[in-house]
């Protein structure tokens, strides 16, 4: 039982270029989302979706797109890459129902962006 | 609109003693509240969570409050411990989504 896998760990990618970070999940959960980490800013949810084919947006989703078309995977696209999107990146999984329980949090992605 | 709101970036007490974390939040939607705990390099952890409907919840050592009039939760960890010092996340729930504070970073000294 893997949990909540995310690769790749670190990529550096320069401003203008599109690369797709990976999100799965082994533990059959309904819901997935995406956040960014940022010094200051907290957690900010970017995408969450509630099932296969379900998404929506979140606080912050402006330079990124997802899709979810299958339970396991929930792929977080960045169409063209900028600065600003320099963070960590944590993809999080629960089973649907109430929230008692919580997310479970992947190891997170590094994102640099030159 | 930061809808949860974590005002104190550091707390830092001693051994022993009682760290008190605090978070404010404005919509009245939320159902539940959670709290997190983030080592560095590391994804968020689950610690505790308390239904809107409740006013207290506790889990060991550690203890949520709700005051919904005041839309306030507050975590109280007794005692602390220096294996306790991370950076703590509030967050509250609405639907699909979690919504998190920016977070109080606890050192507890020996």
């Amino acid at each position: 039982n893997a949990g909540v896998t995310q690769t790749p760990k670190f990529q550096v990618l320069k401003t203008g270029q599109s690369m797709t970070l990976q999100c799965a999940q082994d533990m059959n959960h309904e819901y997935m989302s995406w956040y960014r980490q940022d010094p200051g800013m907290g957690l900010r949810l970017i995408h969450y979706s509630v099932g296969a084919g379900i998404t929506d947006q979140g606080e912050v989703p402006n330079g990124y797109n997802v899709s979810r078309s299958t339970t396991e995977d929930f792929p977080l696209r960045l169409l063209s890459a900028a600065p600003s999107q320099t963070s960590v990146y944590f993809c999080a999984s629960r089973p649907s129902g109430d929230s008692l329980y919580g997310y479970t949090f992947g190891s997170g992605t590094r994102l640099t962006v030159v | 609109d930061q809808q949860v709101k974590q005002n104190s970036p550091s707390l830092s007490v001693q051994e022993g003693r009682i760290s008190i974390l605090n978070c404010d939040y404005t919509n009245s939607m939320f159902d539940y509240f959670l709290w997190y705990k983030k080592y560095p390099a590391e994804g968020p952890t689950f610690l505790i969570s308390i239904s809107s409907i409740k006013d207290k919840n506790e889990d060991g050592r550690f203890t949520v409050f709700l005051n919904k009039s005041a839309k306030h939760l507050s975590l109280h960890i007794v005692p602390s411990q220096p294996g306790d010092s991370a950076v703590y996340f509030c967050a509250a729930s609405i639907g699909g989504k979690l919504i998190f504070g920016q977070g109080t970073e606890l050192s507890v000294k020996p």
